[in-house]
């Protein structure tokens, strides 16, 4: 399977501190994304890399991308009560326009 | 671009109904893919829709599910006869792995 695993499973930290979220993979792939879901609520698209990036930003978003490692992170710098969510990555594949999603990690930011 | 908009929101039906899920708008993408979600799990795939036709489907996406676009600017996915485990959050999302996804907000289905 090529599913992205995050880790940790959940993470809980003081509000203003930074949050970091890693995922895994196990096959090559193109592109890299992450996504946030609020509770019962739909998927957002945050940031796409591409296999041949190793860092993008995006506002207080940075992730980064190790292809020789199959691994990729993603901060959130100066965290917010609203930041509260699950953090999906996914993955897709050569010639394959569906993405395989990870089980998520759970962030809750404490006030 | 216009968001993605599901319906129903909620839906819940008895055990071997039918349900139809909607997804619009979609007009001018070729790209469409179905998505569920059970309660607490991962986003599973279900099916991938291009250029009119499916393009991919996972296991799940067995003879009890059908995808259509019945017209221009609709998206469907029909479950003939549901079950308790078809009970999840259902997403509708277009686009591409190269430019990344908008996913729809969901269709909450609770079969009883």
């Amino acid at each position: 399977s090529q599913q992205g695993e995050e880790d940790p499973q959940a993470l809980s930290i003081q509000e203003g501190e930074n949050a970091t979220m890693n995922c895994s993979y196990k096959t090559s792939i193109n592109n890299l994304q992450w996504y946030r879901q609020n509770s019962g609520r739909g998927l957002v698209h945050l940031i796409l890399i591409r296999s041949n990036e190793r860092e993008k930003h995006s506002g207080r978003l940075r992730v980064t991308l190790d292809t020789s490692k199959k691994s990729s992170s993603l901060l959130i710098t100066a965290s917010r009560a609203a930041d509260t969510a699950s953090y999906f990555c996914a993955t897709d594949a050569d010639r394959d326009d569906k993405i395989i999603f990870g089980k998520g990690t759970r962030l809750h930011i404490l006030p | 671009e216009p968001e993605v908009t599901q319906t129903p929101s909620h839906q819940v039906t008895q055990m071997g109904q039918e349900v139809i899920l909607r997804c619009v708008p979609i007009s001018n993408h070729l790209y469409f893919y179905w998505y569920r979600q059970i309660l607490g799990q991962k986003v599973e795939f279900l099916v991938s829709f291009y250029n009119n036709e499916i393009s991919e489907k996972s296991e799940i996406f067995d003879d009890q599910f059908s995808v259509e676009r019945p017209d221009g600017s609709n998206f469907t996915l029909k479950i003939r006869s549901t079950k308790l485990e078809d009970s999840a959050m259902y997403f509708c999302a277009r686009g591409t792995s190269v430019y990344g996804y908008t996913f729809g907000s969901g269709t909450r289905l609770t079969v009883v």
